[in-house]
């Protein structure tokens, strides 16, 4: 099974600042690489699908990159309804994987 | 607007089953693949199963393959999944998820229902 790896698994930020994710993929997956964003005690919401893709009613802060098998999550100026955990899953091959999450706190 | 609602979560005890059911609305279910995902009290989330629009295409985790079973009726709108051989390490919530896309084959998810808690214990 494909390995997503996440990094770091949490982080303090402040409004205001500029936050990165990073996903990496144990092997090759294509373009096929989505994020989620999960706040506690709901179900996870799709932010962005195809590496890059902006999920319809996503704020546009949020984006997404590619280098290699290394994906990226980046919140240009991290709001106060963006404190949650976000999570990468590849649907490139089977079984479908998720990354372990990285949960963004207000410092 | 799409709804889904999950059901026949419970307390079970070790070595036994459940069905959970997902009821779908509010778009052409049949046209859609969908998915299972549970998540552990306080852990991540955990890809389950799913099935392709017309159950033509199914796939599992190495962690549920031979115990669950997931299906859909398209005439009912609702997806399942049969649980057997229920431990410890299968306490969860699950949700059943929505694919994004029309084409049939399970690919991310766009829509999640509240989910159900399953909990196994003696």
């Amino acid at each position: 099974a494909i390995q997503l790896t996440q990094s770091p698994p949490s982080l303090s930020a402040s409004v205001g600042d500029r936050v990165t994710i990073t996903c990496r993929a144990s092997q090759g997956i294509n373009s096929a690489l989505a994020w989620y964003q999960q706040e506690p005690g709901k179900p996870p919401k799709l932010l962005i699908y195809d590496v890059s893709n902006l999920e319809r009613g996503v704020p546009s802060r949020f984006s997404g990159s590619r280098s290699g098998t290394d994906f990226t999550l980046t919140i240009s100026s991290l709001q106060p309804e963006d404190f949650a955990t976000y999570y990468c899953q590849q649907h490139n091959s089977y079984p479908f994987t998720f990354g372990p999450g990285t949960r963004v706190d207000i410092k | 607007e799409v709804q889904l609602v999950e059901s026949g979560g419970g307390l079970v005890h070790p070595g036994g089953s459940l069905r959970l059911s997902c009821a779908a609305s509010g778009f052409t279910f049949s046209s859609y693949a969908m998915t299972w995902v549970r998540q552990a009290p306080g852990k991540g989330l955990e890809w389950v199963a799913a099935i392709s629009n017309r159950g033509q295409s199914i796939n599992y985790a190495d962690a549920v393959k031979g115990r669950f079973t997931i299906s859909r009726d398209n005439s009912q709108n609702t997806v399942y999944l049969q649980m057997n051989s229920l431990g410890a390490a299968d306490s969860a919530r699950y949700y059943c998820a929505k694919d994004r896309a029309t084409g049939g084959y399970p690919t991310r998810q766009d829509s999640w229902g509240q989910g159900t808690l399953v909990i196994v214990s003696s």
